[in-house]
């Protein structure tokens, strides 16, 4: 069964930094693109990164880039959102997610919630 | 900045046929964008409906269909039942690398 959990969410103040971590399982996790993908409650989805199976092509949304880092570890089956600066409108559900091939985010985490307030 | 555009909220009656639709502020929807259709309901992380204009995912009932009308995406749902009462979002492929989900649309089954 495929399993993708997340951690790292949190309260953060505006400025600061966290790191979110993704925990695959249940698949080959080294051939698989991996997205990160982000919803604030009552909005849609934002695609937000994500990376290739060796990590050599990353793409980022405007409003993250520079701010923003994504990486992987294949050893570990771990992806990993590190995420510098952030702003109120960071706050979201952040989700791992695998993909997407022709625009399928096939499987996604539960999600981890990351608040940025003062 | 291009918006990816879908209708607020749609009703439809038990058993009814509904077509959602996935827009761009700015010029077409083609099958270049990978138009794609995600379910979700409250709580859970969003669940692949349609891929890539009209390949469905694996489980997903025959009921539900995507295509290409006019100048937009559509997600067709035929003999709607009670539990697809969900929102529904499209994505779409932008170039270079880049995704836009729409804002989604509320289905309300009645």
């Amino acid at each position: 069964e495929v399993q993708l959990v997340e951690s790292g969410g949190g309260l953060v103040q505006p400025g600061g930094s966290l790191r979110l971590s993704c925990a695959a399982s249940g698949f080959t996790f080294s051939t698989y693109w991996m997205s990160w993908v982000r919803q604030t409650p009552g909005k849609g989805p934002e695609w937000v990164t994500n990376i290739k199976q060796d990590g050599t092509e990353i793409y980022y949304v405007d409003s993250v880039k520079g701010r923003f880092t994504i990486s992987r570890d294949n050893a570990k089956n771990s992806l990993y959102l590190q995420m510098n600066s952030l702003r109120a409108e960071d706050t979201a559900v952040y989700y791992c997610a695998t993909g997407p091939y022709s625009g399928d985010f096939a499987y996604w985490g539960q999600g981890t919630l990351v608040t940025v307030s003062s | 900045q291009t918006v990816v555009t879908q209708g607020p909220s749609f009703s439809v009656s038990p058993g009814g046929t509904v077509t959602l639709t996935c827009g761009l502020s700015s010029g077409s929807v083609s099958t270049s964008h990978y138009p794609s259709w995600y379910q979700q309901t409250p709580g859970q992380a969003p669940r692949t409906l349609i891929y890539s204009t009209n390949t469905r995912s694996s489980g997903v009932p025959d009921r539900f269909s995507g295509s290409i009308l006019g100048n937009k995406a559509a997600l067709t749902i035929t003999g709607a039942q009670a539990d697809d009462e969900s929102d529904y979002y499209c994505v779409l492929y932008m170039g270079s690398g880049l995704w836009v989900f729409g804002g989604g649309t509320k289905l309300t089954v009645l």
